[in-house]
């Protein structure tokens, strides 16, 4: 079956550290993958995707992304947390064929302390 | 501003009282979506529509209906609620390909229903 797993429920980071939040997927063919982060309280925003290209994916609020082939792996970092990065952050991988659909990971919450 | 607007942002209803959960998007995006929210679960795909009377099942479309009649415009139906449908409900959108690829989605602010 298709997925893709965030691993960890929730990250805690100190702000100013790097962090990590980690992604893999099991799909067939090529896959566009996304990373999208929600808010308290709000729909979900577009962060970054990989279609092709260069390994490494810079988006929004300072965020990249690293797509991995050989590992399944998409891994959203950040070279120095924020308090106010805190937030649910979602790994999907959208498909380009049938219904274009979309499949979630389950969401990880991170967590920045001051 | 560009956006995908929900109504209402909270419901509580009781079991088998018919709602309507309204989605309208001003991007003239042709694809929508509706998901589900559950802890744990991520978000799960309801129904999609690729365009214009053009609608299709996503993983969990029991107990819901759709329609899209305008492009603009993608009501979620539950003609019987009934308590395991309490969930954050979203709507989305998007082109399915831009200059960049594939797109991503645009997504409304939620809608949280509680069935009694």
């Amino acid at each position: 079956a298709q997925s893709v797993a965030q691993p960890e429920d929730q990250v805690n980071v100190a702000e100013g550290n790097p962090l990590t939040v980690k992604c893999t997927y099991s799909v067939s063919g090529n896959p566009y993958l996304f990373w999208y982060v929600q808010y308290p309280n709000r729909g979900l925003q577009f962060l970054l995707k990989y279609i092709t290209g260069d390994n490494l994916v810079k988006g929004s609020y300072g965020f990249e992304a690293e797509f991995n082939k050989s590992q399944t792996s998409f891994h959203l970092k950040k070279p120095s947390a924020l308090v106010s990065d805190s937030a649910l952050y979602f790994c999907a991988v959208r498909f380009n064929t049938g219904g274009f659909k979309t499949i979630f990971g389950a969401g990880t919450r991170l967590f920045v302390k001051a | 501003e560009a956006q995908v607007t929900q109504n209402p942002r909270y419901l509580i209803t009781v079991t088998g009282k018919k709602l309507t959960v309204t989605c309208s998007q001003n991007m003239n995006h042709e694809y929508m979506s509706w998901y589900r929210q559950d802890p744990g679960l991520g978000l799960r795909q309801i129904y999609y529509s690729m365009n214009v009377e053009v609608t299709d099942k996503g993983d969990v479309p029991e107990g819901y209906k759709v329609s899209r009649k305008e492009k603009r415009n993608f009501p979620l139906i539950l003609e019987s609620p009934s308590p395991n449908q309490t969930s954050l409900y979203f709507c989305a959108s998007s082109f399915i390909f831009g200059s960049e690829g594939i797109e991503g989605y645009t997504f409304g602010s939620g809608t949280r229903l509680t069935v009694v």
